[in-house]
């Protein structure tokens, strides 16, 4: 089945120990998503990928970066975790191309993040 | 940014019981979804209404928007233990961008 996948389900760092969350997609959707989501809260977008082209969130803080190598797989990188840092990731994908896209996005099941 | 608020926060039904809840938003739209989450898990897609629709329906679930009063609400009918789950209502505004609500937390106790 056509699949949105994220590794690690969960993740254990240490205060300002880098980490990389990845995802990758068989859709082929050409649109990707981050998004943090801290307990009984709303996802919060990151960043997202059109085609190849990263787009950044304004208040995204600038220790999260992401990677694209290709269609199917997409990086988070937190460079130097704090303890506000603790959440649930969201990878995301969709399809949208001018004049008809998929609307709807399809998630991963997410990365718990824990910093001690 | 969040444009969505939800209403109720949390709410607790039984078992063959409707549940209904609410989402107000701030912008025009291009479209409303709603998605569920089950604990611990992803977003999965329910429903989507468009600007220009006023009601729908999908299985167990109606949906519906109003957008003079920039609100929809989604009625889950007949529930099940496994409804249990929070509910988020996310608009798009036509830039491949979803903005979520906080999210109604249902609970559906047999």
């Amino acid at each position: 089945d056509a699949m949105v996948i994220q590794n690690p389900r969960y993740q254990v760092t240490q205060f300002g120990k880098p980490v990389t969350l990845s995802c990758s997609q068989t859709l082929n959707h050409n649109v990707m998503y981050w998004y943090q989501q801290k307990s009984s809260q709303a996802p919060k977008l990151l960043f997202h990928y059109y085609d190849k082209d990263f787009n950044n969130e304004a208040d995204t803080p600038d220790n999260f970066q992401s990677r694209r190598p290709n269609t199917s797989f997409c990086f988070l990188d937190i460079r130097s975790p704090g303890l506000g840092d603790a959440a649930m990731y969201l990878c995301a994908t969709s399809s949208f191309h001018q004049g008809m896209s998929t609307d709807t996005q399809y998630f991963g099941p997410g990365t718990r993040l824990t910093v001690l | 940014s969040q444009q969505g608020e939800e209403d109720p926060q949390a709410l607790s039904i039984q078992e063959g019981e409707n549940a209904t809840m609410n989402c107000s938003y701030k912008t025009s739209i291009n479209n409303l979804q709603w998605y569920r989450q089950n604990s611990g898990r992803g977003l999965v897609h329910l429903i989507l209404i468009r600007s220009n629709e006023r009601e729908k329906h999908s299985g167990r679930l109606r949906v519906t928007l109003d957008t003079s009063k920039k609100s929809s609400s989604l009625l889950i009918t007949a529930s099940r233990a496994a409804d249990t789950a929070s509910y988020f209502c996310a608009t798009d505004r036509g830039d491949y961008k979803l903005s979520f609500g906080a999210g109604t937390t249902v609970t559906v106790r047999a």
